[in-house]
């Protein structure tokens, strides 16, 4: 099976840095994404891996160790605007473009004044 | 910036009757995808679409879901006879032709299915 660990909720507060973590285990890797979710909204992709190191876009960051079924976002200067559910999913097995997409439970980011 | 596009935004269906959902894709994407999300768990992916065929489908894609694209616009998931269970986020989402795996997939607003 598919399994995709992310923890359930994060507090930070305006200005700081938090980095959330995912873990993977999946029966095929054709990359990883970080979607961001407001309530009641569609997720909005952030970022994407799928080769080993870090991507840096703007205030958002992601890293990749494929041999440890491992990732995290870094999310730098955060606001308010940033308090939403963060989403880590990986792409399966099949090699193309076409690939499903499986997501980890989010990770609810609470930015605090 | 182009987006996605769903319609209804919410639709409310006694169980046992059919609901089309529909989607309008990014204009120059190729594949198509349903997901959907049970209030409080994780989004699941119902199934895929290219080159007006099913590519890939999941086991909750029963024989109660079809997919349909019925003019060069939109994007159909219907639901032949609702249960309660399938009350959730549907979302549509669509992606690019491209090299390699790293086309993201562009998700619409979701929309939110009610079955009384």
């Amino acid at each position: 099976g598919q399994n995709i660990d992310q923890p359930t909720e994060m507090t930070a507060t305006e200005g700081a840095i938090v980095q959330i973590n995912c873990t993977y285990q999946t029966s095929g890797f054709n990359g990883l994404f970080w979607y961001q979710q407001h309530a009641g909204e569609a997720p909005t992709f952030l970022s994407y891996n799928v080769l080993d190191g870090l991507e840096e876009k703007g205030r958002f960051s992601s890293f990749l160790s494929r041999s440890k079924g491992y990732s995290y976002l870094l999310l730098k200067e955060l606001q308010m605007k940033d308090s939403a559910s963060y989403l880590c999913a990986v792409r399966g097995e099949r090699g193309s473009t076409l690939g499903r997409l499986y997501f980890g439970r989010g990770t609810q980011l609470t930015v605090w004044p | 910036e182009p987006e996605v596009t769903q319609t209804p935004s919410h639709q409310v269906t006694q169980m046992g009757q059919e609901v089309i959902l529909r989607c309008v894709p990014i204009s120059n994407h190729l594949y198509f995808y349903w997901y959907r999300q049970i209030l409080g768990q994780k989004v699941e992916f119902l199934v895929s679409f290219y080159n007006n065929e099913i590519s890939e489908k999941s086991e909750i894609f029963d024989d109660q879901f079809s997919v349909e694209r019925p003019d060069g616009s939109n994007f159909t998931l219907k639901i032949r006879s609702t249960k309660l269970e399938d009350s959730a986020m549907y979302f549509c989402a669509s992606s690019e032709v491209g090299q390699g795996a790293w086309q993201p997939q562009h998700f619409g607003d979701g929309t939110r299915l009610s079955i009384l």
